[in-house]
């Protein structure tokens, strides 16, 4: 069972504070890193995939950065409004035999107060 | 495009009990997915389909069986329910098995007494 790490678990932040998460995940047989917004009561949606060592990804207000050398992503959210509020999962996809396959992180839980 | 459906939405099951979750995708997908969402755990793979004809195990797969009908529908049978299967189940699909997102249903929330 492949181990991927997401840290804090979570994290309660006021509006307009800017947060990063970070997950870590094998620095071996890499393939992707995915990131997902997960909302209460709907689906996890994707913000980015990222596949390349060095990638930087951006939307809007949020964006994150890989080192598959080292194992891990981050994720940051500048200028954090209450609509972030939502779990924040990442999932790491490996090659080889696992390939196709994506292994979760638990989440960040991100709440954001007025 | 109704993206990923899933069928039904809530169900209680008394133990020993089967049941067949229905998934189904507009998108032209290859690849579909089976996870389970349980408290402090995440969502763990249970089976997957990269492409139509094919199917394999994830992480927690015992207790599981399912069936790739077609390239549109993956379904998840479970042929003698367990309390331990109380949980919610997410399908999932995307274009290719490998760098896409993946695209999740709405949940089926299952309870087994």
């Amino acid at each position: 069972i492949l181990n991927v790490e997401q840290s804090p678990q979570s994290l309660h932040v006021q509006e307009g504070d800017s947060t990063n998460f970070t997950c870590s995940f094998p620095s071996s047989n890499f393939y992707a890193l995915h990131w997902y917004r997960w909302e209460t009561a709907k689906s996890p949606e994707a913000l980015f995939v990222m596949t390349l060592n060095g990638d930087e990804k951006k939307k809007g207000r949020i964006s994150a950065t890989l080192n598959t050398k080292e194992g891990y992503s981050y994720l940051y959210i500048k200028g954090s409004q209450p609509e972030d509020s939502a779990t924040y999962l990442c999932a790491f996809g490996g090659g080889g035999t696992s390939y196709g396959k994506l292994t979760f992180g638990q989440g960040t839980i991100l709440t954001v107060h007025p | 495009n109704a993206g990923v459906t899933q069928t039904p939405k809530f169900q209680v099951l008394k133990t020993g009990q089967s049941m067949t979750l229905q998934c189904a995708q507009d998108m032209n997908h290859n690849s579909m997915y089976w996870y389970r969402q349980d408290p402090g755990m995440g969502l763990r793979l249970i089976y997957y389909s990269a492409s139509e004809g094919t199917t394999d195990k994830g992480e927690v797969p015992n207790g599981y069986n399912v069936s790739r009908l077609n390239k549109r529908e993956f379904s998840l049978r479970l042929e003698s329910a367990a309390p331990s299967q109380t949980s919610v189940y997410f399908c999932a699909s995307r274009k290719t098995p490998g760098g896409d997102e993946q695209y999740f249903g709405p949940g089926t929330r299952l309870t087994v007494t």
